[in-house]
């Protein structure tokens, strides 16, 4: 089993709809939860950051994590045809240096 | 420009030859990983350095893979003697430890590798 899950999709949503993403993971060091974004033919960009537990909201981007569940998610509100992307999970514990462990990605396609 | 470079973008490789993949990253950045990044998979770790030094290695796949930043900068990833199994993207990332950022890894266009 992986450290950190992630539904791999296809997700397709029209336009302004909201999108929820999700990993769950099972190493309870993790601390730092991560969103990345990565276009095809393109490296990862980091969309959200959270430290352990909570809500963090950045424009249309909300991230929550939930430690006790082991379970973090991304809402993404009004969703554009330019989000269309995979959307990987990304976690860091406090020990093990600083590599991070990624979910398998979801790809995500916004329609008009 | 100011983002992290890999050079080449592409490779095509044939079973049993030796590749050397180059990454430059981000001016300044004293960490930088590297991840290998299969078909409709999330990067995996493969090896991180700090300056010169070499931290983690326990990503590498096999011997045949070997990782090197000598001076501190560019950094290369070699494999030995390619295998089919070794076709992937393989992505270079840099950060910045101490800074309020740190946590940020920011990550390359990647090399795609095939190996025929």
């Amino acid at each position: 089993q992986k450290e950190v899950e992630q539904d791999p999709g296809p997700l397709s949503v029209p336009e302004g709809a909201i999108v929820s993403l999700n990993c769950t993971y099972s190493n309870s060091a993790f601390q730092y939860f991560m969103w990345y974004r990565q276009y095809s033919r393109k490296g990862p960009e980091l969309l959200m950051y959270t430290y352990s537990s909570g809500n963090k909201e950045d424009g249309r981007f909300t991230a929550q994590v939930d430690k006790s569940s082991k379970y973090i998610s991304l809402f993404i509100r009004d969703s554009q045809p330019s989000d269309s992307a995979t959307y990987l999970c990304a976690m860091r514990s406090t020990r093990g240096g600083n590599k991070l462990t990624f979910g398998t990605g979801t790809q995500l396609k916004v329609e008009l | 420009g100011a983002g992290v470079s890999q050079s080449p973008r592409y490779k095509v490789a044939k079973r049993g030859q030796d590749v050397a993949l180059r990454c430059d990253p981000i001016s300044g950045h004293v960490s930088l990983f590297w991840y290998q990044q299969a078909l409709g998979q999330g990067p995996e770790f493969l090896t991180y350095f700090q300056n010169e030094a070499q931290l983690d290695k326990s990503g590498l796949p096999s011997d045949r893979f070997f990782a090197e930043r000598p001076e501190g900068s560019v950094s290369t990833l070699k494999i030995q003697r390619t295998q089919q199994e070794d076709s992937a993207v393989y992505l270079c990332a840099s950060s910045s430890p101490g800074t309020v950022t740190s946590y940020e890894q920011y990550f390359g266009p990647g090399t795609r590798l095939t190996v025929t």
